[in-house]
């Protein structure tokens, strides 16, 4: 059964500073994905990874892929306020199509 | 272009009776999946379609919920019996084909008292 681990759940940092969030999974997929959810709100892609050492930048967020160790990470630089949300990593299970979500990192920015 | 929809937004029922819910999908896409959010339980699969076709139920919790997609668009899930673990925010996504990302929809917040 596929597993998703996401570290850490909760995250306060200060405006300015840099950060690294953490995705580890259970078993292969070469398919991962980042979402970000505001309050209230519906899942907003962010990123799709579909190999390994794929790497993506948007803004101040970037996302990496290591299938080889089963680990993703989304890099925050210079956090903004707006950067407030819980991001969620999932992982699609081989030969089927659907998700399995990490529990998601809630980000706080303080000015 | 218009993205994922559902309805109702919200809904309250009362234990023991069924409730549908609906999911307009992005127009063209043909798979069209069913999650539900709840604080315990996080994000959960519940259903995928390809086309008007389930190839894989295996998140539904019990024989209470099902789900059926028509015309390889809209999709209604149903939930009969209602109980207040049910109460969750239901998602509904598609995507074009069957690699690449997922598209959600703003989602169906249930309560049941």
């Amino acid at each position: 059964e596929l597993k998703v681990e996401q570290n850490p759940l909760f995250l306060s940092m200060q405006e300015g500073k840099n950060y690294t969030i953490y995705c580890n999974y259970s078993t292969t997929s070469d398919r991962l994905y980042w979402y970000r959810q505001d309050p209230g709100k519906s899942l907003e892609s962010l990123f799709v990874l579909l190999s390994n050492g794929a790497v993506k930048q948007e803004g101040r967020l970037m996302a990496s892929l290591d299938t080889k160790a089963r680990l993703s990470t989304l890099h925050i630089t210079a956090a903004v306020h707006d950067l407030s949300a819980t991001y969620f990593c999932a992982v699609d299970q081989g030969g089927s199509e659907k998700l399995v979500f990490g529990k998601g990192t809630k980000l706080t920015v303080n000015p | 272009g218009a993205g994922v929809s559902q309805s109702p937004s919200n809904k309250v029922t009362e234990k023991g009776k069924d409730v549908e819910l609906r999911c307009d999908p992005i127009s063209g896409h043909t798979a069209l999946y069913w999650y539900r959010q709840s604080l315990g339980q996080g994000l959960e699969f519940l259903i995928y379609f390809q086309g008007n076709s389930a190839p894989d139920k295996s998140g539904l919790p019990s024989d209470r919920f099902s789900a059926e997609r028509t015309g390889g668009s809209v999709s209604t899930l149903t939930i009969q019996r209602t109980q207040q673990e049910d109460s969750a925010v239901y998602l509904c996504a598609s995507s074009p084909g069957t690699v690449g990302e997922q598209y959600f929809g703003p989602g169906t917040r249930l309560t049941v008292t």
